[in-house]
């Protein structure tokens, strides 16, 4: 069964904490990125990844880092959490093999609802 | 730029009537579209794409290039099919696109 996990469902963290989530995969997948979800927003891109070591940013990228030493470990990272980044973060995966990358589909994680006081 | 539009934020049926979640795109060059779901307390999944034309949970989607459009369409709405759906179009480096969403509530 295909997984993404999240490090936590739930987390509370205080304005100017440095904020680490966590996101694992275990389908070898070589592509793996970080959204937030906001009502009536829709999920937007922070920061994706297609290998070990690359990074690329998304549309919001500002106020957020990203690290993956790993193939199957993605690491979203608030150097110094904000109370506009009160959101839900949802990490996902997908696999780069063909026959055709569009019909590689993005399997999510469960999301890791973050609020920052 | 690659741009998905959901014009509506919630849509409401009765169990039993037609339902059709829109979607209009804007992307240069042959566009390759999605349609996402998340069930209550359930992860994002994938419900179908445009290139496989199949149903699935008697959902179906019609590319339309002309309208760039993509709506979602299923004749008979059930319960359990309330749930927030999302279009999304797909990129390079396999990045997608997301709209914004539409909750679609089927009242019994």
């Amino acid at each position: 069964d295909v997984k993404v996990t999240q490090s936590s469902r739930y987390l509370v963290k205080r304005t100017g904490e440095k904020v680490f989530l966590e996101c694992v995969q275990d389908m070898d997948h070589e592509n793996m990125f970080w959204y937030r979800q906001d009502p009536g927003l829709g999920l937007r891109l922070i920061y994706f990844s297609y290998d070990v070591k690359m990074k690329e940013k998304g549309d919001i990228p500002e106020g957020y880092s990203v690290s993956r030493e790993k193939k199957e470990r993605f690491s979203l990272i608030l150097e110094s959490a904000s109370t506009n980044q009160t959101s839900m973060y949802l990490c996902a995966s997908s696999s780069s093999r063909p026959p055709r990358l569009a019909n590689n589909e993005q399997f999510f994680g469960p999301g890791t609802r973050l609020t920052v006081l | 730029a690659q741009r998905v539009t959901q014009p509506e934020k919630l849509l409401s049926v009765f169990k039993g009537a037609p339902v059709e979640l829109k979607c209009n795109y804007s992307y240069s060059g042959s566009p390759e579209l999605f349609w996402y779901v998340q069930y209550s307390r359930q992860r994002l999944q994938l419900l179908l794409r445009h290139i496989s034309r199949e149903s699935i949970k008697g959902f179906t989607a019609d590319l339309n290039k002309g309208e760039t459009s993509f709506h979602l369409k299923k004749p008979f709405a059930q319960e359990e099919d309330s749930a927030m759906y999302y279009c999304a179009i797909f990129s390079y480096f396999n990045k997608f696109y997301f709209g914004s969403g539409t909750k679609l509530n089927v009242k019994p």
